[in-house]
């Protein structure tokens, strides 16, 4: 059971929009920056969103971030076939002094 | 541009001890960056298991820290995992990373490859 909870999957069809929400508490989320990963299969997470709602060089932006309150939300617009993956957030969590993980989304892009 | 290339053992015994380095070449252990070991169970999520810095400063995660001890070794510019009394459980991809040092919160811009450790008799 993952301290921050995301839902296990979502789906949209290509050219469309997606939100991944990110839930936790005010030890984690509420309190601390946000950072959104995405994972193809195989291969090693890539960071796509830090500190809530910035990217990185090199990241597209038709990935976008944002927080409010306990709760994290990454968008994606456009959404292209090469953009299935697993998708996790995640945080500092104050109370368990841990950097904690979201349980992964799974976007299918029908 | 700085790589991360895990290495290690890809079987170990159940109550032994998993050990694992991590090579950081394109650049110096010694910036302004904290190093990291996250893993990933077969089918699961991301666990932090904990970071270095190369003063040999650490963070563990609570969960772990009584199994996980992290060093670095500044000559061969590499830092390195050894987990303890393992179980089936620590069967995983161990992930080394890097901290974003841009970033005011915590979030890794650079990844190795992942190396597969299975825990088996």
């Amino acid at each position: 059971q993952s301290v921050l909870t995301q839902p296990p999957s979502v789906s949209a069809a290509p050219g469309q929009k997606v939100t991944i929400s990110c839930s936790g508490s005010s030890s984690n989320i509420g309190n601390n920056y946000v950072s959104w990963y995405q994972q193809l299969p195989g291969t090693a997470p890539k960071l796509l969103i830090y500190d809530n709602n910035k990217r990185p060089s090199g990241i597209p932006d038709r990935f976008s971030g944002s927080k409010s309150g306990t709760s994290a939300t990454l968008g994606i617009t456009g959404l292209q076939t090469g953009d299935e993956a697993d998708y996790y957030c995640g945080t500092w969590d104050s109370s368990l002094s841990a950097l904690v993980f979201g349980g992964g989304t799974k976007l299918t892009v029908l | 541009q700085v790589q991360l290339q895990e290495s290690g053992p890809g079987l170990v015994k159940p109550s032994g001890t998993l050990s694992l380095t991590c090579a950081v070449s394109g650049g110096s252990i010694s910036s302004s960056n904290w190093w990291s070991w996250i893993r990933q169970p077969p089918g699961k999520g991301l666990e932090w298991i904990g970071e270095i810095y190369h003063s040999g400063s650490t963070n563990y995660n609570p969960s772990l820290k009584s199994r996980v001890t992290i060093s670095v070794d500044k000559s061969k510019n590499q830092f390195s995992l050894k987990l303890s009394s393992v179980t089936a459980a620590d069967t995983a991809v161990y992930y080394c990373a890097r901290r974003y040092d841009i970033a005011a919160g915590d979030a890794f811009d650079i990844w190795g490859q992942g190396t597969m450790v299975t825990v088996s008799s």
